[in-house]
């Protein structure tokens, strides 16, 4: 267990209200993933930082989502406006220590509900 | 679009019984990982194996991996209970994002 913890982990909002999840790695890192899980598409990768910075952010579905990670320390996801459509598992996840090859540690996930 | 895809969705065997689990994937990787994931939770990593290698041994866990048939297996001997989960096939570039496939349920009766 490398250390990722999520916030909340669950979260039930109305449509149309902002969402803001957070991810907080105990070890810094540079390098961290959001990814979203739901039945019908399975895990899809959202966006990763590498050095704090956006390298992908393709897998965000649209302007509604943004996400942040002003250090190595903390990320965000945000959701503004949020709609049913948004309900899903969203995890992060980050690469263990230098010399890895490529697995990562996930946290627990914030599971989000908009009706 | 999923990179990977898991077969079967879902097997239910007995404890003590082998299971064996299928991915199949459609672009060339560096490496190809195995995740287990228990209901609520997040994903755990099991096992490795890179594009150079064609088996691996991790406990009761042997993957192998055909790059000609761009596939893989997860066998787990002696299953547990215990080892009732979702099982991801996951594939990457190397250093960067994974891309997971859509998983097996594999449910061990006690």
């Amino acid at each position: 267990d490398a250390g990722v913890i999520q916030s909340p982990r669950h979260e039930v909002t109305e449509m149309g209200q902002e969402v803001t999840l957070r991810c907080k790695p105990i070890s810094g890192h540079n390098s961290l993933f959001w990814y979203r899980q739901t039945m019908m598409r399975g895990l899809e990768l959202l966006i990763y930082f590498n050095n704090n910075v956006p390298i992908d952010d393709s897998g965000m579905p649209e302007d509604r989502f943004s996400a942040k990670m002003p250090n190595a320390s903390f990320s965000t996801l945000k959701i503004q406006p949020s709609e049913p459509r948004d309900s899903a598992v969203y995890f992060c996840a980050i690469p263990p220590p230098p010399g890895n090859t490529g697995e990562l540690f996930f946290g627990e996930g914030s599971r989000l509900t908009v009706l | 679009s999923q990179q990977g895809e898991e077969d079967p969705q879902a097997l239910s065997i007995q404890e003590g019984e082998n299971a064996t689990m299928n991915c199949s994937y459609k672009t060339s990787i560096n490496n190809l990982q195995w995740y287990r994931q228990n209901s609520g939770r997040g994903l755990v990593h099991l096992i490795l194996i890179r594009s150079n290698e064609r088996e691996k041994h991790s406990g009761r866990l042997r993957v192998t991996l055909d790059t000609s048939k761009k596939s893989s297996s997860l066998l787990i001997t002696a299953s547990r209970a215990a080892d009732t989960a979702s099982y991801f096939c996951a594939t990457g570039p190397g250093r960067r994002a994974l891309t997971f496939g859509s998983g097996t349920r594999l449910q061990v009766q006690p």
